[in-house]
């Protein structure tokens, strides 16, 4: 079957950093993304990775381990409008369907 | 540049009862996925649709059912709802053309509740 994991619900401090871990078990792999939801709102893009190693983007960075079925996102100078939901999704084989994990809510405190 | 909208926003509906969620996709894209995400939970794929035709199927039932016209647009059609079709149905647009890297586009979602 295919499966994505990452936590529910994390909380960290505004300035700090924090990383989202996400693993995964599907039928092929042809590449992951991140997104980021605001509640209410439609999921935006934030980083796609399809090659081992780190990719980075401002204060957003993604990491892939294909061997290990592993990635996280890192977000760095936390901001309070960081808070939302960011989900990992994973696309198998060329042109199938991406399928999402449930989502972890990023709570900030400032 | 038009992003990808959805209509309507928000819809109320009963048991047992039909509902058409309409879907335009980011100029330039020509492929067209539905998802349905519940509170707090992740998107889930319902189906695909690219040069008018169902590419890919999640699983869901038959009675959820779509279409695309030849201008790219989208339709997703329920039949008979249910309680557990309350949901945000989120529509999303790609190019098929523009390689497996291209994020897909999500337009803001139609708010379904069913009474």
């Amino acid at each position: 079957g295919q499966n994505i994991d990452q936590p529910t619900e994390m909380t960290a401090t505004e300035g700090a950093i924090v990383q989202i871990n996400c693993t995964y078990q599907t039928s092929g792999f042809n590449g992951l993304f991140w997104y980021q939801q605001h509640a209410g709102e439609a999921p935006t893009f934030l980083s796609y990775n399809v090659l081992d190693g780190l990719e980075e983007k401002g204060r957003f960075s993604s990491f892939l381990s294909r061997s290990k079925g592993y990635s996280y996102l890192l977000l760095k100078e936390l901001q309070m409008k960081d808070s939302a939901s960011y989900l990992c999704a994973v696309r198998g084989n060329r042109d199938d369907k991406i399928i999402f994990g449930k989502g972890t809510r990023l709570h900030i405190l400032p | 540049d038009a992003g990808v909208t959805q209509s309507p926003t928000h819809l109320i509906k009963t048991r047992g009862q039909q509902v058409t969620l309409r879907c335009s996709p980011k100029s330039g894209h020509d492929t067209v996925s539905w998802y349905q995400q519940a509170l707090g939970q992740g998107p889930q794929f319902i189906f695909q649709y690219y040069e008018e035709e169902e590419r890919q199927r999640g699983n869901f039932p038959d009675r959820f059912s779509g279409h695309q016209f030849p201008n790219y647009s989208s339709e997703l059609n329920v039949n008979a709802l249910l309680l557990g079709d309350s949901a945000l149905y989120l529509c999303a647009s790609s190019l098929v053309a523009g390689g497996s890297n291209q994020p897909q586009h999500f337009g803001d979602g139609t708010r379904l509740s069913i009474l």
